[in-house]
C-alpha cells in the first residue's frame, strides 16, 4: 500500500541532545512537508521540499534542520537549538509543489518529549 | 497573505443532531480550501477539499462543506453526528501566488458526541 510512514513514533530526547525524524513516502509526491502541533496552535510549517536537493524554511525553522537527498524521504532534525522542542510532528507530501490545490497527504505523526 | 479562522474551539452534540464546525479564511486570491480530520496521535485524513466548480462539496464519513465567496466561508456540516466522529477538525487554505503549495492551518475544532 502507498503512504508515508513516519518513526519512531514516540521518542524521548534529553535537553542539549540532536535527534532526528524519520519520514518515508512511496506515492512518488514531488513536495514532502513538516509541521510541528502544539495544543491549540493548529498545525505549522518548520520547512518544505519541492524537489530533490532543495528545501525551503517555513514559518519556524529556527532550531531544525532538513535534507533532501532522495526523493522518497525528508528526515528532520531537531537540534539542541530549539529552545522548546517537546510537541506532536507530523510529515506529509504532494503530488506536486507549487499547485495549491494538490491535497498533502499526512504520516502518522512522531511525539517528541524532552526529559 | 492567507488565514483561517475556526470559531470555537470545543463543540460538543448530541448523537443524530446536526454537526456544524465554522471556517472564515482571509485570501487576497481565490483560495483552495481543505477540511481534514485527526483522531488522537493520529495524523490527519483528507474530509474533502475545494478548489473551482461547485461551491457545495461533499466528502467522506457523509461530510460537506460549502464555499461562500462573499462571507469568506468554508463552514463543515453532517446532518447527523455519530460517536465515530468524535475528533479533532482542522481547515486549512492554500492560495497562489505562493511557494510550494504551503497550507495555514486553522487552530482545529475539538468535536464531542454526547450518546
Amino acid at each position: 500500500d502507498g503512504g508515508i510512514t513516519q518513526s519512531p513514533k514516540y521518542l524521548f530526547r534529553k535537553e542539549g541532545q540532536n535527534v532526528t525524524l524519520s519520514c518515508e513516502q512511496n506515492l512518488n509526491h514531488d513536495a514532502m512537508y513538516w509541521y510541528r502541533q502544539d495544543p491549540g496552535q493548529g498545525l505549522r510549517l518548520i520547512y518544505y521540499s519541492q524537489i530533490v536537493n532543495d528545501f525551503q524554511k517555513g514559518d519556524i525553522a529556527e532550531g531544525y534542520s532538513v535534507s533532501r537527498e532522495k526523493k522518497e524521504s525528508f528526515p528532520l532534525t531537531v537540534t539542541s537549538a530549539q529552545k522548546n522542542p517537546t510537541a506532536f510532528y507530523l510529515c506529509a507530501s504532494s503530488i506536486v509543489a507549487g499547485s495549491g490545490s494538490d491535497t498533502q497527504y499526512f504520516g502518522p505523526g512522531t511525539r517528541l518529549t524532552v526529559l | 497573505a492567507q488565514s483561517v479562522t475556526q470559531l470555537g474551539s470545543h463543540v460538543s452534540v448530541s448523537e443524530g443532531a446536526l454537526v456544524l464546525l465554522r471556517c472564515n479564511y482571509s485570501s487576497s486570491v481565490p483560495p483552495y480550501l481543505f477540511w481534514y480530520v485527526q483522531y488522537p496521535n493520529q495524523g490527519l485524513q483528507l474530509l474533502l477539499k475545494y478548489t473551482t466548480g461547485a461551491t457545495l462539496v461533499k466528502g467522506i464519513n457523509g461530510f460537506e462543506a460549502e464555499f461562500k465567496k462573499s462571507e469568506t466561508s468554508f463552514h463543515l456540516t453532517k446532518p447527523s453526528a455519530h460517536m465515530s466522529d468524535a475528533a479533532e477538525y482542522f481547515c486549512a487554505v492554500s492560495a497562489l501566488p505562493n511557494t510550494g503549495n504551503q497550507f495555514y492551518f486553522g487552530t482545529g475544532t475539538s468535536l464531542t458526541v454526547i450518546p
